[in-house]
This record gives C-alpha cells, sequence and structure tokens, in this order.
C-alpha cells in the first residue's frame, strides 16, 4: 500500500492562478521533500521541510508542512507555463525505518495553461 | 558539470538479456540509490548503498544487483530481462545525515525498454 498519497494527481490551470498540491503521510515524518520532473527529465530538489509547522518558499513556490508531521502542502502562486511537469513529494524514514531511502508519493502531474 | 550522471540514457534491448546501467556522482557523497519509475510515474526505491552497507528493497527480483567499483560509482546490473523491467530508472546520490536530514540528487534517468 501506498505510505504517501497525493492531490490532485492531475491539475490543470490558467497561467497566472494559484495553486496548492497536497501531500499526506500515514506515519509522522522524519523529513519531507518536495521534488520537480519535467515530463521525460530527471529529478529536480525544490525543498525539504523536517520541523512542525516549517514553511520555506522559493521564488514563487511555498512549501508547509503541518505540525504533526504527516502533511505537506505545495503552494504555487501566479502559475507560469514553466511550472508545469510532475510534483513528487518524498519521506524519509518510511521504508523499513531506513532513514536514508525515500518513499514517494504518486505524483501531481501539472500543466499550466498559457 | 553534471552532479548525477548516468549512461545510457536510452536502453532497448530484448526480453533475456543482461544489460547494466551506469552511475557516477561527482559530489563527494557517500550514499547511492537506485530508484524505478514506472510507466504510472510512480517512483519507487530499489537499493540503498554506501561503503558499509547495502538495503535492499525487498520487493525487487534478484536478478537486479548493485555493483559499486568505488565510492563515485554505483551500477545497476539486470540479468534474464523481462518485460516487467521497462521502466525508468533512476541513480541518485546524498552525503549521509540523520534521516529527513540530507537531500538526494537524482540523474537524469535512463530509459529501458525491453521487448
Amino acid at each position: 500500500s501506498q505510505e504517501l498519497e497525493q492531490s490532485p494527481q492531475s491539475l490543470i490551470v490558467q497561467e497566472g492562478k494559484n495553486l496548492t498540491i497536497n501531500c499526506t503521510s500515514s506515519k509522522t515524518l522524519y523529513g519531507l521533500y518536495w521534488y520537480k520532473q519535467k515530463y521525460g527529465e530527471g529529478l529536480i530538489f525544490l525543498m525539504m521541510l523536517q520541523k512542525g509547522g516549517e514553511e520555506k518558499s522559493h521564488e514563487k513556490i511555498t512549501a508547509k508542512l503541518d505540525e504533526k508531521k504527516q502533511q505537506s502542502s505545495l503552494h504555487i502562486t501566479a502559475s507560469q507555463p514553466s511550472h508545469a511537469g510532475i510534483y513528487l513529494c518524498g519521506a524519509a524514514g518510511l521504508y523499513n525505518n531506513a532513514g536514508n531511502m525515500l518513499t514517494f508519493g504518486g505524483g501531481t502531474r501539472l500543466m499550466v495553461k498559457p | 558539470d553534471t552532479a548525477v550522471s548516468q549512461t545510457p540514457k536510452y536502453l532497448v534491448t530484448q526480453m533475456g538479456n543482461d544489460k547494466s546501467i551506469k552511475c557516477e556522482q561527482n559530489l563527494g557523497h557517500d550514499t547511492m540509490y537506485w530508484y524505478k519509475q514506472d510507466s504510472k510515474k510512480f517512483l519507487k526505491i530499489m537499493f540503498s548503498y554506501n561503503n558499509k552497507e547495502l538495503i535492499i528493497n525487498e520487493t525487487v527480483p534478484n536478478r537486479f544487483s548493485p555493483k559499486s567499483p568505488d565510492k563515485a560509482h554505483l551500477n545497476l546490473h539486470i540479468n534474464s530481462l523481462e518485460l516487467g523491467d521497462s521502466a525508468v530508472y533512476f541513480c541518485a546520490s546524498s552525503h549521509p545525515q540523520d534521516p529527513g536530514r540530507e537531500t538526494q540528487y537524482f540523474g537524469p534517468g535512463t530509459r529501458l525498454l525491453v521487448l
């Protein structure tokens, strides 16, 4: 069973609109990572969250980790076509308690219409 | 400069063949990983390896074996390829810290197609 659930699975937004992607874990997280994958390419590290209530921003992307460290959200403000891709959340420590092996959610496919 | 590189980028082969995918990182990291991304884009850990320990995802068939000639390289050998092995394989590396504190850097992926 998948231990990290992402929602929505896919998202199409108009350029300039805001959007939010959610990632929920069945267990408390040691750390939560957000990656972006451009179609047909590798994964690009976005942000890592560790502490309950933590929030980080990079350009127009903000990620938060809730106080219980079981849910994270990724928010994009004023989306642009360059934001299109697959967003993956990854969690450390879920697989057999092996802390450095990441378990990933199913991904959210984002399309931004110009 | 490429931090984590993989070769080949594309690999098309016949069922039953044995193949290898190479991974190299120039980040000085101690730990390397192999992940498999299936056709539904679901990304799953296969192995975690440093010079002390190999951790294997028990769902990975023993036809798959990681081999590390040195700290900067972790190659993936696959024996008797099957149709279901078709996927994108990603290598990653990190400098180990406490769980949840380290960032993994991914290679560009190797797209394997088994015919």
